[in-house]
């Protein structure tokens, strides 16, 4: 079975500076999906980024980035320019490309922005 | 694109009582539906997956008379607690999936039994 760890239950950053979340996956699978979604007190999971894994090319959106290193089986996410709307908690999850749709999380990285 | 809504946001109710959760995919048809139930602090716990027209496939340890759930249409998914006790209360989220394999989730509902 899949599993997805975030190693760091808790991050803080200042505002404007950069941000690093790690997520590490264990699968058999060559084919595959990766995700970050980001939680805030609101409670409302929000994708942030989406990566197919036979793309080598790195996800990004806008301010949000990942490294993906397949072969170390790594998905870190890269949040630039940290605003105080980025404080949440973010989850890593994979997903199967065949068979089952569902999502594997990890336990969640809570990030807190200081102004 | 890709919003799914949840009814109600939150419920309050008796025990032994039965409560009917909703979520709908607003502007896209989804293949698949999920329903995840979250504790404070802690990651999303999958409860079942609900493909329109077939029964839902629950997750070990989910009771399925207790938490019933129907995919009437491509568009709505409906999660019934039936006879709630306190130990039910919790954040209850679901989620649609799309053809690109995405999952959008709602906005959750709390339910509080008492």
């Amino acid at each position: 079975a899949q599993t997805v760890t975030q190693s760091q239950p808790e991050m803080s950053v200042q505002e404007a500076e950069t941000v690093t979340l790690s997520c590490t996956y264990d699968t058999s699978e060559s084919d595959y999906y990766l995700f970050w979604y980001k939680q805030p007190p609101s409670r409302q999971m929000i994708l942030v980024i989406r990566q197919e894994a036979y793309k080598q090319q790195n996800a990004t959106e806008n301010r949000f980035s990942v490294n993906f290193q397949k072969a170390a089986k790594s998905f870190s996410l890269k949040i630039s320019d940290s605003q105080l709307g980025d404080a949440a908690m973010y989850f890593c999850a994979y997903r199967s490309a065949g068979g089952s749709e569902k999502l594997v999380f990890g336990k969640g990285t809570k990030l807190t922005v200081n102004p | 694109g890709a919003v799914v809504s949840q009814h109600p946001s939150w419920v309050i109710c008796k025990s032994g009582t039965s409560v009917k959760i909703e979520c709908r995919s607003l502007d896209f048809q989804a293949t698949t539906m999920f329903w995840y139930r979250q504790f404070p602090k802690q990651s999303l716990m999958l409860m079942a997956t609900s493909n329109e027209g077939s029964k839902a496939t629950y997750e070990q340890g989910v009771e399925k008379d207790k938490f019933l759930i129907n995919h009437a249409s491509l568009t709505l998914s409906t999660l019934t607690v039936t006879s709630a006790h306190p130990e039910d209360s919790s954040f209850y989220i679901c989620s649609a999936s799309r053809v690109e394999d995405t999952q959008y989730f709602g906005p959750g509902t709390r339910l509080t039994v008492l």
